[in-house]
């Protein structure tokens, strides 16, 4: 079993569509976590990330961490045709910037 | 604007050749920076944690002879692939953290190496 699971996809949405991104994980250890957003050939953005449990609200985009059941969200609202890529989640321990997990990644497709 | 700058963002090369990749931090000065190998479709595999002044720190089942890297000074780390193969054929992205903060990586645009 992977440390850090993610559903591949594809996942394809209509443009205005409330999307739901999911990472579960197996270490109780891990305390910040992130989603990064990849374009086909570039290097992960940094979308959102948060500390321990709780939301965290940053425009369309909301994170949501849910320690007790080892789950993390991205809700994106009012998805656009420039979301298409793909979402990675990753988690670290002890400093936000140490060693990364990172989920396999979701493909997103925004349909016009 | 970008915070970490990699470069070449493309190669393409003869087997046998040897490649460089630059990773530099534009903002800070970064004591730590990680290198990144993806395939198509595929995550992000960790390769090795590049530490200013010392030794690099390689995951299991990275070639240390093959994979060099070097982090010399505060603002930049190179990796270089030696003797490349076409099965060194891949995605490879740099990140690098500030120690000053408690935030997440920044990452390069990366660099896709192609050999023939």
């Amino acid at each position: 079993q992977k440390e850090v699971e993610q559903d591949p996809g594809p996942l394809s949405v209509p443009e205005g569509a409330i999307v739901s991104l999911n990472c579960t994980y197996s270490n109780s250890a891990f305390q910040y976590f992130m989603w990064y957003r990849q374009y086909s050939r570039k290097g992960p953005e940094l979308l959102m990330y948060t500390y321990s449990s709780g939301n965290k609200e940053d425009g369309r985009f909301t994170a949501q961490v849910d320690k007790s059941s080892k789950y993390i969200s991205l809700f994106i609202r009012d998805s656009q045709p420039s979301d298409s890529a793909t979402y990675l989640c990753a988690m670290s321990e002890r400093n936000a910037g140490n060693m990364l997990t990172f989920g396999g990644g979701t493909r997103l497709m925004v349909k016009p | 604007g970008a915070v970490v700058s990699q470069h070449p963002s493309r190669v393409i090369c003869k087997s046998g050749t040897s490649v460089k990749i630059e990773c530099r931090s534009l903002d800070f000065q970064a004591t730590t920076m990680f290198w990144y190998r993806q395939f198509p479709k595929q995550s992000l595999m960790l390769m090795a944690t590049s530490n200013e002044g010392s030794k690099a720190t390689y995951e299991q089942g990275v070639e240390k002879d093959k994979f060099l890297i070097n982090h010399a000074s505060l603002t930049l780390s190179t990796l270089t692939v030696t003797s490349a193969h076409p099965e060194d054929s891949s995605f490879y992205i740099c990140s690098a953290r500030d120690p000053n903060t408690n935030q997440p990586q920044h990452f390069g645009d990366g660099t896709r190496l192609s050999i023939l």
